[in-house]
């Protein structure tokens, strides 16, 4: 399977708690992006890497979400401190293009479901 | 403030008919709209994507009619299929910023009847 797979497909846990979600882009795709979608939304942008480097940060990122993608390559999403309006699905995309090129199409997992307790 | 906005929320169609739906937008500096399909449990797919500079674009049964002066862009299905039933997000980004975020719509649910 060459798509972008992410793991845990599911996770539950109780309020208070950590959890980290990890990101398998495409192989040859050098952005990596994550979204949140809630039940009847459509997915809202968190984060955004070229490479290894974190570009852009959503509103939505608050200090209890971090990111990381080191050497570039998959990428793992952190919650801290989870709080009940956590409870959504996080989405992963990826796409390939050169620093100052434009957007290319978005490639999206399968998500990692997320409930908290 | 809801930057892409969907409608309708939902439809329901029959086998063969021409679902359509429409997306409008309010940030001119927007030139890139891609569909996405999704079923339930799965991420979103890429069905189809057009940019401001042409009209109306079409991929197998799927076809986005673009209306600039209107910041309006819409979605045809042609011959529906019961397999077509999913939810459907158009979105917009800002192609000549690298890596910028799309911006989605909040989804229509379609249903196709057999």
């Amino acid at each position: 399977d060459t798509g972008v797979s992410q793991n845990p497909r599911h996770k539950i846990t109780k309020r208070g708690q950590n959890v980290t979600f990890r990101c398998d882009p495409i192989s040859e795709h050098n952005r990596l992006y994550w979204y949140r979608q809630t039940l009847g939304q459509g997915p809202e942008f968190l984060t955004y890497f070229q490479n290894e480097a974190q570009l852009e940060k959503s509103r939505l990122l608050s200090d209890r979400f971090s990111a990381e993608r080191p050497k570039g390559s998959f990428s793992t999403l952190e919650i801290q401190r989870t709080e009940q309006g956590d409870s959504a699905m996080y989405l992963c995309a990826s796409s390939f293009g050169g620093r100052y090129e434009g957007n290319q199409p978005q490639h999206f997992g399968d998500g990692t479901r997320l409930s908290i307790l | 403030q809801q930057q892409v906005k969907q409608s309708p929320q939902s439809l329901i169609v029959q086998k063969g008919g021409i679902p359509i739906i429409n997306c409008a937008y309010e940030n001119t500096a927007f030139d890139y709209f891609p569909w996405y399909q999704q079923f339930p449990g799965k991420g979103p797919a890429l069905l189809i994507a057009i940019r401001p500079d042409v009209s109306e674009k079409k991929e197998g049964r799927f076809t986005i009619s673009f209306n600039k002066s209107a910041k309006q862009f819409s979605l045809h299905i042609m011959d529906s299929q019961p397999g077509d039933s999913a939810t459907y997000f158009c979105a917009a980004s800002i192609r000549s910023q690298a890596g910028t975020a799309l911006i989605f719509g909040k989804g229509t649910t379609l249903s196709v009847s057999s």
